[in-house]
Formats: C-alpha cells, sequence, structure tokens
C-alpha cells in the first residue's frame, strides 16, 4: 500500500485563487516530485527536489522540501482553469532499488461551480 | 515519437483470458518502470528493468504477471489468467540519467486502462 498522506484529498479553486496541498510520509526520502494528471493521460513532472529545505519554482508553482526530509507541499499561485487536475507527490528512497517511486494517493483539483 | 507510448490504450477482456500490454520507452532510456494505478488511487510500482534485466520486481501482485524487455528497449506486461481486481490503468515510465545533474526522472506514457469483465 501507499506510505504517502497527500492533503486535501479534493479541493476547488476560483480563477485567481491561491492554493496549496500537502504531502507527508512516515519514512524518509531523498527525492521529492511533483507530477500532474489529466484525465485519459500519464502523470507529467511538474517539480522535482533534491535537497532538504530545496524550495523549486515552476512558473506559477511552488513547491519545498521539508526539513525533516518526511513532507513536502506544492502551491500553486493566481490558479487558472486548466489548474484543474489531480495532482500527486511522490517520493523516492535512498534504499529504493532502482529510484522506484512511491506515491501520494493524489489531491483532486476542481473548479468552483 | 518523443515520449513514451504505450499499446492498447483500452483493453477489455473477459476473467481467465491472458492478456499482453506494450510499452515503447523514449528511444535511448536505460530504465523501465511499470505501475499499476487503481481508480481514484495513485500509481503502484509493480516492476523495474536497467536494460533488458528485471533488477526488481517485489510489486507484482501475483505469479500470473510477467513482465519482459528483452532487448533493452519495448518491454511487455504480462497477465495471466486475468481477474476482476486486475482492472486498472497500467503505466509505463521510462528514465535515463541528466548529464547535467546525474539525476534521473520518470517520464510516464498514456497508460492502457484495462478492464477485467
Amino acid at each position: 500500500g501507499q506510505q504517502l498522506n497527500q492533503s486535501p484529498q479534493s479541493m476547488f479553486i476560483q480563477e485567481g485563487e491561491d492554493v496549496s496541498m500537502n504531502c507527508t510520509s512516515s519514512s524518509i526520502f531523498n527525492t521529492w516530485l511533483w507530477y500532474k494528471q489529466d484525465p485519459g493521460e500519464g502523470p507529467v513532472l511538474l517539480i522535482a527536489l533534491y535537497k532538504a529545505g530545496e524550495l523549486t519554482s515552476n512558473g506559477r508553482l511552488t513547491a519545498q522540501f521539508g526539513i525533516t526530509r518526511k513532507d513536502s507541499f506544492l502551491n500553486i499561485s493566481a490558479s487558472i482553469p486548466s489548474d484543474v487536475g489531480i495532482y500527486f507527490c511522490a517520493g523516492r528512497s535512498a534504499r529504493a532499488a532502482g529510484n522506484k517511486l512511491t506515491f501520494g494517493g493524489g489531491t483532486r483539483v476542481l473548479v468552483k461551480p | 515519437g518523443a515520449g513514451v507510448s504505450q499499446s492498447p490504450r483500452y483493453k477489455v477482456a473477459k476473467r481467465g483470458q491472458d492478456v499482453a500490454l506494450r510499452c515503447d520507452p523514449i528511444s535511448g532510456h536505460v530504465s523501465l518502470f511499470w505501475y499499476q494505478q487503481a481508480l481514484g488511487q495513485g500509481p503502484e510500482f509493480l516492476t523495474y528493468f536497467q536494460n533488458e534485466a528485471q533488477l526488481d520486481k517485489s510489486g507484482l501482485p501475483s505469479d500470473r504477471f510477467f513482465a519482459e524487455r528483452p532487448e533493452g528497449s519495448v518491454s511487455t506486461l504480462k497477465i495471466q489468467r486475468t481477474q476482476q481486481e486486475d482492472s486498472a490503468v497500467y503505466l509505463c515510465a521510462s528514465s535515463t540519467p541528466s548529464l547535467g545533474t546525474g539525476h534521473y526522472e520518470q517520464y510516464f506514457g498514456p497508460g492502457t486502462r484495462l478492464t477485467v469483465t
């Protein structure tokens, strides 16, 4: 089963709002990744984090690697309709053979009606 | 093409049938991974190849699941005697070390949605 807990499980956004989501683990990871998945497609890599405390941006997205190495968060600023989708965090352990990833359950971002 | 491709995109199988799912990784990528994604869940690791060698198959749920990559490029995931609980999206990802950083991140294909009836 999955070891990463993502929250919230779902959220509604209004255009222009800032949103954030996070991911926690019971074990240490040496890499944190954030992916976005649209319906019928595979996950697309958004941001990769390699050092504890690292803060990295990709356009309107900002992610941080927690200093305990057991958590990470993703912020989306000034959201737009195409931000809708499912966001997954993924971690890679130093002990993971071949760099396999462990994924969270996802945060579903939906548009406010 | 430039990305990872998978075929078929959709497969419906009757319980008990065997299925074969194909993955074409990004050209030159050394590592290839298979993941299973149940409805509403995140992907879960199944198995990993480095070139033609299967180095980790710890995630395969039963001996009905078998994967191969005989020439170190295209890979096939085979499921024998399919069961309803095998219904899921099967994702393939490939990676290779970045020349600049040494890190290597996984790039995913669109997946094959398997429905067992």
